[in-house]
């Protein structure tokens, strides 16, 4: 089944700790973005990549880091969690940049830091 | 810079209506543009996804179509059910980026 895997569903962290999100593709997909989604806020990108080693900056990308080491998977790592991060993150990905097949969603990381 | 705004916000209605949600964009430069539906604190499963050669699309009790002059999409449901509860997203699609709106809250009473 074509999906986009993310771990963990659930995670509770106290400031300061460091934490890596996973996120896995299996459809070959060379564009994978990182969103974090807030209420009243909507959806808002914090990274993307094109391909392997090609990532770049979206919308809120301050206290993040991403890598995209090999084109099936692309971590989300927060090196000093802060209160403010507390959201539910989702990865994505496509075909193409533009999208031809559409995003195809992961099922969302809801993270919590005290 | 593109803008994506649904409304209305939320809707309420009957089961058994006909409905139509919108979204519009400021920026007619885009490649594509998808309609999500979210459940409450659950991921986004794509409904349709009308690329910018075409008009409109269709899967079973939903027909999305795209004026991409105007800048807008809307979302037909026809019939709707309770089990439609849920946020409706549309994403308009430009280059590497996909700009969501912040949905429509539809609520189907039985």
């Amino acid at each position: 089944e074509a999906q986009v895997t993310q771990n963990p569903r659930y995670l509770i962290t106290v400031t300061g700790k460091k934490l890596t999100v996973t996120c896995s593709q299996n459809m070959n997909h060379e564009y994978m973005s990182w969103y974090r989604q807030d209420p009243g806020l909507g959806l808002r990108q914090i990274y993307y990549s094109m391909n392997v080693e090609v990532t770049d900056k979206g919308d809120v990308p301050e206290g993040y880091k991403v890598s995209r080491k090999e084109k099936r998977n692309f971590p989300l790592i927060l090196e000093s969690p802060s209160p403010n991060q507390t959201s539910l993150y989702f990865c994505a990905s496509s075909s193409l940049a533009g999208g031809d097949d559409g995003y195809t969603f992961g099922s969302g990381t809801r993270l919590t830091v005290v | 810079k593109q803008e994506v705004t649904q409304i209305p916000a939320a809707l309420s209605v009957p089961e058994g209506e006909n409905l139509v949600l919108n979204c519009s964009f400021t920026d007619s430069a885009i490649y594509n543009l998808q309609w999500f539906r979210q459940d409450p604190g659950k991921g986004l499963t794509s409904l349709l996804l009308i690329q910018s050669s075409q008009r409109e699309q269709t899967s079973g009790r939903l027909n999305a179509s795209l004026d991409k002059s105007s800048g807008r999409s809307t979302l037909y449901i026809a019939a709707s059910q309770p089990g439609d509860s849920a946020t409706y997203l549309c994403a308009v699609i430009g280059t590497y980026k996909y700009i969501f709106g912040t949905g429509t809250r539809l609520k189907v009473l039985a």
